[in-house]
């Protein structure tokens, strides 16, 4: 079966430029999270949606970054404009309804703001 | 809000020693535990969890870890490590549908 892809699995771009990072979830997820990993504060929820509306988005750190979930099978999260501060890797997960369902996470983007 | 501690941020092992990782949490209503690794270069996958039952949980590779509700901690161990087990070791805390993660743990397992 297809885990949670994610694209593109690497990006390096200027700062300044805008980054959209893609996810596809597992098939029947319901909910759909977004993480990013830095070595100093390790992993952090950003963002997560349920029946693709934004539940909760406290963890999105500014303005310049945005998450959309325009249907079941597809999420964007875009940081306009990018800052070298912004590099890191971004995780993709999700998960079916129920309380007793594990989070699948995709292989995450590596994104590098130079 | 709810939060994660894990105590070891980098544990260094020889091949056959016993592992112990610790986690605590914070966090005083009904909670889902988690352990999840990450090998370098790869995505999270999931060790094992909990949601209720027997506190002591087997997941896969040979890794454990129990839940000790008192002390608010589900520590993972693992009787005998392998090379293979070098990776970062998480540990995550559901309650309702906001999960957070500790900071995580690097094994490093010496052959």
């Amino acid at each position: 079966d297809a885990g949670v892809i994610q694209s593109p699995r690497h990006e390096v771009t200027e700062m300044g430029q805008e980054v959209t990072l893609r996810c596809k979830p597992i098939s029947g997820h319901d909910y759909l999270f977004w993480y990013r990993q830095t070595m100093m504060r390790g992993l952090e929820l950003l963002i997560y949606f349920n029946n693709n509306v934004p539940i909760d988005d406290s963890g999105m750190p500014e303005d310049r970054f945005s998450a959309k979930m325009p249907n079941a099978s597809f999420s964007t999260l875009k940081i306009q404009p990018s800052e070298p501060r912004d590099s890191a890797v971004y995780f993709c997960a999700s998960r079916g309804q129920g309380p007793n369902q594990p989070q699948h996470f995709g292989d995450g983007t590596r994104l590098s703001i130079l | 809000a709810q939060s994660v501690s894990q105590h070891n941020h980098h544990v260094i092992l020889s091949e056959a020693a016993s592992l112990e990782l610790g986690c605590n949490y914070s966090y005083g209503g009904t909670v889902n535990l988690f352990w999840y690794v990450q090998y370098p270069g790869q995505h999270l996958q999931l060790l094992l969890k909990y949601f209720s039952g027997d506190p002591l949980v087997k997941g896969i590779k040979g890794f454990e870890a129990e839940f000790i509700k008192s002390k608010f901690s589900f520590n993972l161990r693992k009787p005998s490590v392998q090379w293979s087990d070098t990776a970062e070791y998480f540990c995550a805390v559901k309650a309702r549908n906001d999960m957070r993660f500790g900071a995580g743990t690097r094994l490093t397992v010496k052959p």
